[in-house]
């Protein structure tokens, strides 16, 4: 069973960017399908992206495009999420799931929550 | 992308109730369709995949059905830990969509 580990807190200013690691164990990395989801204080679960390491290539939801980057390193197991120009309205806790063979997400990272202010 | 919308926005039922959520898709998402629960401070909790297949470990008393565009979830009586918000999700498009959510409170 594949557990995954988020890095930890991060506060940030206006404009900058936040790279959050989402580090997964016990099953074949290359195979799993990565996606970040993120929920907004007093909002819904938004999907941002996933990727699949093996073939590595992301996709993203429209909203965030250009603005997120995905990425996977097969060599320490671990899914990237960057993010760009942050502003206020991107103050979240940011989480990463895999999904099944069943298309659901089943596996989900404990969350990091990113704060942005000036 | 494809949009999902739950009805209602929140619901205040009591402990034993039989409760229903429904998502409607903006189009035909066949059974692609999955519910979650999310608790404040916890990471999101699947219950239900493809629909209406229970995901293990969750108790029987939660349920889906539904086809096409419009789904149900149901707990058929519920309980104090069941107080949270239910969220559904479609993956018949890998540009995955969520509802907005159902807060279920306590009356």
């Amino acid at each position: 069973q594949v557990q995954l580990v988020q890095s930890g807190a991060e506060v940030k200013k206006p404009g900058s960017s936040v790279k959050v690691s989402c580090k997964a164990s016990g099953g074949t990395f290359s195979s799993y399908v990565f996606s970040w989801v993120r929920q907004a204080p007093g909002q819904g679960l938004e999907w941002m992206g996933g990727i699949i390491p093996m073939f590595d290539t992301p996709n993203y939801a429209q909203k965030f495009q250009g603005r997120v980057t995905i990425t996977a390193d097969e060599s320490t197991s671990t899914a990237y999420m960057e993010l760009s120009s942050l502003r206020s309205e991107d103050t979240a806790v940011y989480y990463c799931a895999t999904l099944d063979p069943g298309y659901a997400f089943d596996i989900w990272g404990q969350g990091t929550m990113v704060t942005v202010s000036s | 992308d494809i949009q999902m919308t739950q009805s209602p926005s929140s619901l205040s039922a009591s402990v034993g109730d039989r409760v229903t959520i429904t998502c409607r898709a903006s189009q035909s998402i066949t059974s692609y369709l999955n519910w979650y629960q999310h608790k404040p401070g916890k990471a999101p909790k699947l219950l239900i995949y493809a629909a209406s297949s229970l995901q293990s470990g969750v108790p029987s008393r939660f349920s889906g059905s539904g086809s096409g565009t419009d789904f149900t979830l149901t707990i058929s009586s519920l309980q104090p830990e069941d107080f949270a918000t239910y969220y559904c999700q479609q993956s018949y498009s890998t540009r995955y969509t969520f509802g907005q959510g159902t807060k279920l409170e306590i009356k």
